[in-house]
């Protein structure tokens, strides 16, 4: 049984470009959930999805967008991309749309410069 | 505004003794608590949950005590070792259709041998 995975572990943007971060869910999970963890916070939930539809969103604005394939991968997109986005995107999977027994991947450190 | 809080940013202890992590909530809706475990470089681990209706969770050295009155929760771990050594995270579930979780900024122990 493998795990959340996540790729890039490391990207390196620049202030306005656009980044994608993906995430493959753990084997019979159908449910994913992106947060971002600040340097010295706690992860912050992003949105999540639910046999490819988004059923839960955070405070984040909308140029912070998923999507989840048939598959139940997982992207996660950001636009317009500002200082403060500067983070570790956790992803997250689990059985069930209200089912909190997450398993995360390790992340996607992302430097915006 | 901050709904879980952990208020101590680190705890060192001694190897054998008990470590003793605290955390508190303001919304009296969340009807289930967790506590991850984060190695550098590594996502959140499940450690441990309560839920609302309970006061107590024990699992080996790790024991999770809730205080519904007083809104707080503590994860004790008995005996404490180095590998324990680690940042851990508070996380609430609230009352949704969806396994939104919300994180304490965690706090970081240091078991020294």
């Amino acid at each position: 049984e493998t795990g959340v995975t996540q790729s890039p572990t490391h990207l390196i943007k620049t202030r306005g470009q656009q980044v994608t971060l993906r995430c493959s869910s753990q084997s019979g999970h159908n449910t994913v959930s992106w947060y971002q963890q600040a340097l010295g916070q706690g992860p912050q939930f992003i949105f999540q999805y639910y046999r490819e539809e988004e059923n839960g969103r955070g405070n984040f604005p909308p140029r912070f967008s998923g999507l989840q394939f048939p598959n139940y991968s997982s992207e996660l997109n950001v636009n317009a991309l500002e200082l403060d986005d500067s983070a570790l995107y956790l992803c997250a999977s689990t059985q069930g749309a209200s089912n909190y027994g997450y398993t995360f991947g390790s992340g996607t450190r992302l430097t915006v410069v | 505004d901050q709904q879980v809080k952990q208020n101590s940013p680190s705890l060192s202890v001694q190897e054998g003794r008990i470590s003793i992590l605290n955390c508190d909530y303001t919304n009296s809706m969340f009807d289930y608590f967790l506590w991850y475990k984060k190695y550098p470089a590594e996502g959140p681990t499940f450690l441990i949950s309560i839920s609302s209706i309970k006061d107590k969770n024990e699992d080996g050295r790790f024991t999770v005590f809730l205080n519904k009155s007083a809104k707080h929760l503590s994860l004790h771990i008995v005996p404490s070792q180095p590998g324990d050594s680690a940042v851990y995270f508070c996380a609430a579930h609230g009352s949704s259709n969806t396994g939104k979780l919300i994180f304490g900024q965690g706090t970081t122990l240091q078991v020294k041998p």
